[in-house]
């Protein structure tokens, strides 16, 4: 995970927007993702965004792509308990065939009733 | 199909022993991935399959590791003489054409 990189924590209120951040240095990126793991529980895919896009939006998720700044951004609306989780940003690159994944080290979001 | 399924869940084993996690990826998603997390990292690539050929491999895939995927279906994870640090979850993760890679809900490996 030393090529991408994640605040730790963010804690927000219920109802609030949460922004999570994350910053990579492979300007070959292919793929970037957001995934979600609540305890002891493997990776949930949330979204992904092709390297030529700056923007994706489902539902209550905004990704935000700075490809000059190599940032990704998601963005998580109305923030419910159930977000409460840890969330990795990830980069693939697909020269080598293998779309293997690059994860950082995740940041802990805490939802406050 | 409801997702990659990994067996066992949970083993507790001694150091030395060998050990062997399976992997059931979703069907007819013909790559197949293996990392591996420690506490509080994200996870790490370890191998992976394009249907039965292993195509690539880790630095951090020792010589103690071997992984198989005999028909291109499920595969296997066996790690020989097992050693303290070898204890972290091992997670499982396929895709049909890369771009979607889904994880399975990992094996938790503690070696004591």
């Amino acid at each position: 995970g030393e090529d991408v990189e994640q605040s730790l924590f963010l804690s927000v209120r219920e109802g609030d927007s949460s922004v999570i951040n994350c910053t990579y240095t492979d300007s070959s990126s292919t793929y970037l993702y957001w995934y979600k793991q609540e305890p002891g529980a493997g990776l949930q895919l949330l979204t992904y965004i092709f390297s030529n896009m700056d923007m994706k939006q489902d539902q209550r998720l905004t990704v935000l792509l700075n490809k000059k700044d190599k940032h990704l951004s998601l963005r998580i609306a109305d923030t419910q308990t159930g977000d409460s989780a840890i969330y990795f940003c990830a980069e693939s690159f697909s020269g080598a065939g293998s779309y293997q994944l690059t994860f950082g080290k995740g940041t802990k979001l805490s939802v406050i009733p | 199909d409801t997702g990659v399924s990994q067996d066992p869940r949970h083993k507790i084993t001694k150091r030395g022993q060998n050990v062997t996690f399976r992997c059931d990826p979703i069907s007819e998603h013909n790559r197949l991935y293996w990392y591996r997390q420690t506490l509080g990292q994200g996870p790490e690539f370890l191998t992976y399959f394009q249907n039965e050929a292993q195509l690539e491999k880790s630095r951090l895939l020792s010589d103690r590791f071997s992984a198989e995927r005999p028909k291109g279906s499920f595969s296997t994870l066996e790690i020989q003489r097992t050693e303290q640090g070898d204890s972290a979850m091992y997670l499982c993760a396929s895709s049909h054409t890369g771009d979607e890679q889904y994880f399975g809900p990992g094996t938790r490996l503690t070696v004591t």
